[in-house]
């Protein structure tokens, strides 16, 4: 089936400091991906929508300065927290579309535990 | 604009009982609807999804769920609970066509006791 790979699953970094999360899609093309920031106990919020080759689409409320989406390609994307600070530590997944109908399915990585301190 | 609301956000059950959990949904057209189960520290993996065929819909690891568009419920079951069921549930709606995005319930937390 389609995997789609995160990657690290965990990182810890000193406030002031970038963070590159990759999300890559193993065995089919991704032309959309969707980014997604969890809290502890709480739901995935989507942050952005990211488009291969064009500018990604930014939820209302999230920074686009402060998370760099980029889609260079059709098997990546990669967030980028940027100067991150303790208040950006959380959980945060990718996700892509399966399927070449409407309601295909959605793929999601394993997670990023992002731990700013 | 699409919501689904999870009615309980812990749900306890015996080893062996049925499993339930609520989802309603609000959608402004004809749905798609997902659940999707999360272990601890880990992404979503998806259990079934409708997608308008038929309205009881099977998953993996024994569950299914019913779509019911005169309660707009999309209720998730499974006759016979196992420990390794516990985890956190997720109930999505998408509104379909293209990459639409999904919305996410502010899921259920599966509770197995021995």
């Amino acid at each position: 089936g389609a995997v789609v790979s995160q990657h690290p699953s965990w990182v810890i970094c000193k406030s002031g400091t970038s963070v590159k999360i990759e999300c890559r899609s193993l065995d089919f093309q991704a032309t959309t991906m969707f980014w997604y920031r969890q809290f502890p106990k709480q739901s995935l919020m989507l942050m952005a929508t990211s488009n291969e080759g064009s500018k990604a689409t930014y939820e209302q409320g999230v920074e686009k300065d402060k998370f760099l989406i980029n889609h260079a390609s059709l098997t990546l994307s990669t967030l980028t927290v940027t100067s991150a600070h303790p208040e950006d530590s959380s959980f945060y997944i990718c996700s892509a579309r399966t399927g070449t109908h409407a309601g295909g399915g959605y793929t999601f990585g394993s997670g990023t535990r992002l731990t700013v301190v | 604009a699409q919501s689904v609301t999870q009615l309980g956000s812990h749900v306890s059950v015996s080893e062996g009982a049925l499993v339930l959990l609520r989802c309603n949904y609000s959608s402004s057209v004809p749905p798609y609807l997902f659940w999707y189960v999360q272990y601890p520290n880990q992404g979503l993996q998806l259990l079934l999804k409708y997608t308008s065929a038929a309205t009881l819909v099977k998953g993996i690891n024994g569950f299914e769920a019913e779509f019911k568009k005169s309660e707009t419920s999309f209720h998730l079951t499974k006759p016979s609970a196992h420990m390794s069921d516990a985890a956190e549930y997720f109930c999505a709606v998408s509104e379909g066509g293209g990459y639409q995005k999904v919305t996410f319930g502010t899921g259920t937390k599966l509770q197995v006791i021995p």
